[in-house]
C-alpha cells in the first residue's frame, strides 16, 4: 500500500502487479509535465511526458494521466518489475519557454519479488 | 537520448575550501543549463539557470557568491561551491537542454564537506 513518510511517500507492490503513482502539482499555468525515475545515487531519468492539451499519454508499460481540473498527475506502470524500484518524481514546467521545472516530493516505489 | 556528463561523481573536501563541479553536454549544444540540489530523501530544488555567455539566474534564497556558476561554452557549465561548509554537503545535479528541446540530466555529484 501507499504511505507517507517523514519526507518521502512510499509505495510497495508485488512483482507483476500494476503500480499507480500520484502527484499533485501546484501551478495551474503549467503547460508541460514530466515523470522521472531516480535510482539511488544517480540523476533523474526521463520516463514519459505530457502536454497540458492532452489528458493521457502511453509509452512502453507506462501511462501518464493528467487531470487539470484538480491539478493531478498520475503514472501507471504495468506489470511492475524489480528493476522499476526507484524514486519517481513528477515535474511541472511553469516557466513556459524558459523551461523551469518544479519537482514534486517524489514517491519511493519498492517492488517485492 | 542525449548525454550529459558530470564530474566528479563524488568529492570530499575540507571545510573552508572551494569545490568545482563540471557539467558537460557530450553530443549536443546546451544553450541552457540548470543546477539542482538534492538532500537525502528529498526532491530536487532548482538553484540556478544559466544560458551560454550570460550570467546565471539564481533562485530565491540561493547565494550567488557562494555558488558560482560559469557557462562559458555551449558544452560546459561549472558550479563552484566557495568556502564550503558541512551544511553544503548535498547531491548536486545538472541538466542541459538545446534550444526548446527537453532537458537531460547528469548523473549527479555527491559533495561531502568535512
Amino acid at each position: 500500500g501507499e504511505s507517507v513518510g517523514l519526507h518521502l511517500p512510499t509505495l510497495s507492490v508485488q512483482e507483476g502487479d500494476n503500480s499507480i503513482i500520484n502527484c499533485a502539482y501546484s501551478n495551474s499555468a503549467s503547460d508541460y509535465f514530466i515523470w522521472y525515475k531516480q535510482e539511488s545515487g544517480k540523476g533523474p531519468q526521463f520516463i514519459i511526458d505530457i502536454r497540458s492539451n492532452m489528458d493521457k499519454r502511453q509509452g512502453q508499460r507506462v501511462t501518464v494521466l493528467l487531470n487539470k481540473t484538480v491539478k493531478h498527475l498520475s503514472l501507471q506502470i504495468a506489470a511492475t518489475q524489480p528493476g522499476d524500484s526507484a524514486v519517481y518524481f513528477c515535474a511541472e514546467n511553469s516557466g513556459g519557454s524558459n523551461y523551469k521545472l518544479t519537482f514534486g516530493k517524489g514517491t519511493l516505489l519498492t517492488v517485492n519479488p | 537520448g542525449a548525454v550529459v556528463s558530470q564530474h566528479p561523481s563524488w568529492v570530499i573536501c575540507k571545510s573552508g575550501t572551494s569545490v568545482k563541479i563540471e557539467c558537460r553536454s557530450l553530443d549536443f549544444q546546451a544553450t541552457t543549463m540548470f543546477w539542482y540540489r538534492q538532500f537525502p530523501k528529498q526532491s530536487l530544488m532548482l538553484m540556478a539557470t544559466s544560458n551560454e555567455g550570460s550570467k546565471a539566474t539564481y533562485e530565491q534564497g540561493v547565494e550567488k557568491d557562494k555558488f558560482l556558476i560559469n557557462h562559458a561554452s555551449l558544452t560546459l557549465s561549472t558550479l563552484t561551491v566557495t568556502s564550503a561548509h558541512p551544511e553544503d554537503s548535498s547531491f548536486y545535479i545538472c541538466s542541459a537542454r538545446e534550444d526548446y528541446l527537453e532537458a537531460f540530466f547528469g548523473q549527479g555529484t555527491r559533495l561531502t564537506v568535512v
